[in-house]
């Protein structure tokens, strides 16, 4: 039950920032956005996640709006070897549990060209 | 180590062979997945353990059994499958506090069913 919509691909030209957009207008107070990203075949890897406030790593940057209902995740330099699906997910917390689940909408694939 | 392994890589059986997936980690987490993944589909959660207590299972078919020995070791047995089960079946592992968690994927098991 995925809680969130992503454009279904984007392109980006190599060396230039990709910004890939999710919107998650139904997001809970206590819930995260995470993102994900699965290159051809492999298992998904973990890049970010954030609750409020804008987060960067070494991988990427995300950007929360004010009211939450939307982020978008920032790789500032964009290399052929960022070409995968992009998953933005509302991490679900199981009432009585602290045991959050992933679900994955369909993504976002991104195409860096040279 | 953010490792999380799985084996075997790729695996062929027939739909009256019984065979077993396994996942290992080895990093504390107190949480451990099974995802389904289709081609050109999202992975889909099939089954939460929790302190190896199976806490979710998203109305899996009997076919598929899974079993947690110990804290850092997951199993999926598989018996009477179908041409249809085929799929990449990949595992995942976090820790158990809260959502504020992110959770590693191994690369899965690529499982095809004559």
């Amino acid at each position: 039950d995925a809680k969130t919509t992503q454009p279904p691909s984007m392109d980006c030209a190599e060396g230039r920032a990709a910004n890939l957009p999710c919107n998650h207008s139904t997001i809970s107070g206590n819930e995260y956005v995470y993102w994900y990203r699965q290159i051809h075949s492999q298992g998904p890897q973990y890049i970010i996640h954030g609750l409020k406030n804008n987060e960067t790593n070494e991988m990427a940057s995300l950007i929360i709006t004010e009211d939450r209902k939307s982020s978008t995740l920032i790789l500032p330099h964009a290399t052929l070897r960022d070409t995968a699906v992009y998953y933005c997910i509302v991490r679900a917390a199981r009432r009585g549990s602290t045991l959050g689940r992933l679900y994955f909408g369909r993504g976002t694939q991104l195409t860096v060209w040279p | 180590d953010t490792e999380v392994t799985q084996t075997p890589k790729h695996l062929v059986m027939g739909m009256t062979n019984k065979k077993s997936l396994k996942c290992e980690q080895h990093m504390g987490h107190r949480a451990m997945y099974w995802y389904k993944q289709k081609a050109k589909k999202p992975p889909e959660l099939m089954f939460v353990y929790s302190y190896e207590k199976l806490s979710i299972n998203e109305s899996v078919p009997s076919r598929f059994s899974p079993e947690c020995p110990n804290s850092s070791l997951l199993n999926l047995h598989l018996h009477a499958l179908q041409p249809e089960d085929s799929a990449l079946y990949l595992c995942a592992s976090s820790q158990y506090e809260g959502t504020n968690t992110e959770a590693f994927f191994g690369q899965g098991t690529r499982l095809t069913v004559v």
